[in-house]
């Protein structure tokens, strides 16, 4: 069966500080992944998608960016975290429609 | 720049009665409009979905309308269980910069109590 694993469900980290936030998908191959992030009072915001190994796109400027070393495995990083990186951050798999969409438990990054 | 918006934060609805979840959008290239639901320490899961050419879709106790000319479109639960209780996302879902979108509101929390 499918399925995706986001970890830290929770996490905080001090300002300056670096970031590293895993999520993995089992039982399929060439996912489209994608990481969210939902500030206060915000919807979901598309940071980062990949098609591929290697293929990242970002879809907004920012202190964040996203790695995909192997099939199945989504990284999202930062060398030093800000304030403003506080929020609530969600992997997304897709391998056909939305519908069919899977999403880690997400986690909620308090920078302090 | 919001596409897509839920202007209620949250809802209070006692069991038995209509839940009515409100989402308003911006882009009329949206193709798709969903409903996901998201319990705590839990990843959102589909709930119910809409193509832009329909103006309703029923599924059980869900029913979700679509209002093109108003860019409006609303998520009915009849009748509301305790079990509904939960965060409600809309979304969008349309073509941009060659690959699927799918945009997010920021979520209605629903609480159905006895």
């Amino acid at each position: 069966s499918q399925t995706i694993h986001q970890w830290p469900a929770t996490l905080v980290q001090p300002v300056g500080s670096p970031l590293s936030l895993e999520c993995t998908v089992e039982g399929t191959s060439n996912p489209n992944l994608y990481w969210y992030r939902q500030a206060a009072g915000r919807g979901l915001q598309l940071l980062f998608y990949s098609i591929g190994i290697d293929q990242i796109s970002s879809e907004v400027p920012q202190n964040l960016s996203a790695s995909r070393p192997q099939d199945r495995q989504f990284i999202l990083s930062s060398k030093k975290l800000l304030l403003s990186d506080s929020g609530f951050y969600l992997c997304a798999w897709k391998g056909g429609t939305w519908q069919r969409a899977f999403f880690g438990q997400g986690t909620r990054l308090t920078v302090v | 720049d919001q596409q897509v918006k839920q202007n209620s934060p949250s809802l209070s609805v006692q069991e038995g009665r209509i839940s009515i979840l409100n989402c308003d959008y911006t882009n009329s290239m949206f193709d798709y409009f969903l409903w996901y639901k998201k319990y705590p320490a839990e990843g959102p899961t589909f709930l119910i979905s809409i193509s832009s050419i329909k103006d309703k879709n029923e599924d059980g106790r869900f029913t979700v309308f679509l209002n093109k000319s108003a860019k409006h479109l609303s998520l009915h639960i009849v009748p509301s269980q305790p079990g509904d209780s939960a965060v409600y996302f809309c979304a969008a879902s349309g073509l941009a910069g060659g690959y699927n979108k799918l945009i997010f509101g920021a979520g209605t929390r629903l609480a159905v109590h006895p």
